[in-house]
């Protein structure tokens, strides 16, 4: 599986954007990214996916660089309930690896009051 | 509405003594995971099931098995847990293609 990395902790305060980073410069043209994100004591849960363009959902947006090497994850307006690691996955396609989801080390996200 | 349902919450066993954990799906999923977290790590892939389809990744132990008896259910068994089998497990279910649903998942003790 192409690797991601991410930084370890990013900090913010409640209710401005955050811009999370990911860089993948070993993506291949048929992989997906896809970010998920863990609370405290809960499982995973999806945030958002996407392949060349960016994409927005309730929860967040994802900016894609032309050139696919890295993505950001942007939170538009932070809240306490934000914090929680976040996972840049690269999802290779059903075709290849079947149905695995493998996770990096993702960034922990604390959002200060 | 709880979809992916894991019992229990907390689980003791002894060192070398079998366990096993359950997991329930509500969401008619064909794709079951389990997932091993060890403290401040990210979740590690340890098998997936695709609908009665094993798939084990390269690197599990052969202490780790797991059974699915049935679309709703799936069983991670451990034969002779030690003490570095402390993990919260995670079991998570999927459409083939589609978003990962995780449940809250038993966070395991090996005494």
């Amino acid at each position: 599986d192409a690797k991601t990395t991410q930084p370890n902790s990013m900090e913010s305060n409640e209710e401005e954007p955050v811009h999370l980073p990911c860089n993948h410069s070993t993506i291949s043209g048929t992989d997906y990214i896809h970010w998920y994100r863990q609370l405290p004591s809960q499982g995973p849960e999806y945030v958002i996916h996407g392949l060349t363009s960016n994409v927005n959902n309730r929860m967040a947006s994802l900016a894609i660089a032309e050139d696919r090497k890295s993505s950001t994850l942007i939170l538009h307006r932070a809240t306490l309930r934000d914090a929680a690691v976040y996972y840049c996955i690269l999802r290779t396609p059903w075709e290849t690896s079947g149905s695995r989801l493998t996770f990096g080390e993702g960034t922990q996200l604390t959002v200060n009051p | 509405d709880a979809m992916v349902i894991q019992n229990p919450r907390y689980q003791v066993t002894q060192f070398g003594k079998p366990v096993t954990l359950s997991c329930s799906q509500t969401l008619n999923h064909n794709v079951m995971y389990w997932y091993q977290q060890k403290s401040s790590q990210a979740p590690k892939l340890l098998f997936h099931y695709y609908d009665k389809d094993f798939n084990n990744e390269a690197d599990t132990p052969d202490n780790f098995q797991s059974r699915r008896p049935n679309t709703s259910f799936c069983f991670l068994d451990i034969r002779s847990p030690g003490l570095g089998d402390a993990a919260m497990y995670l079991c998570a279910t999927s459409r083939e293609r589609e978003k990962l649903f995780f449940g809250s998942g038993t966070q395991l003790s090996v005494l």
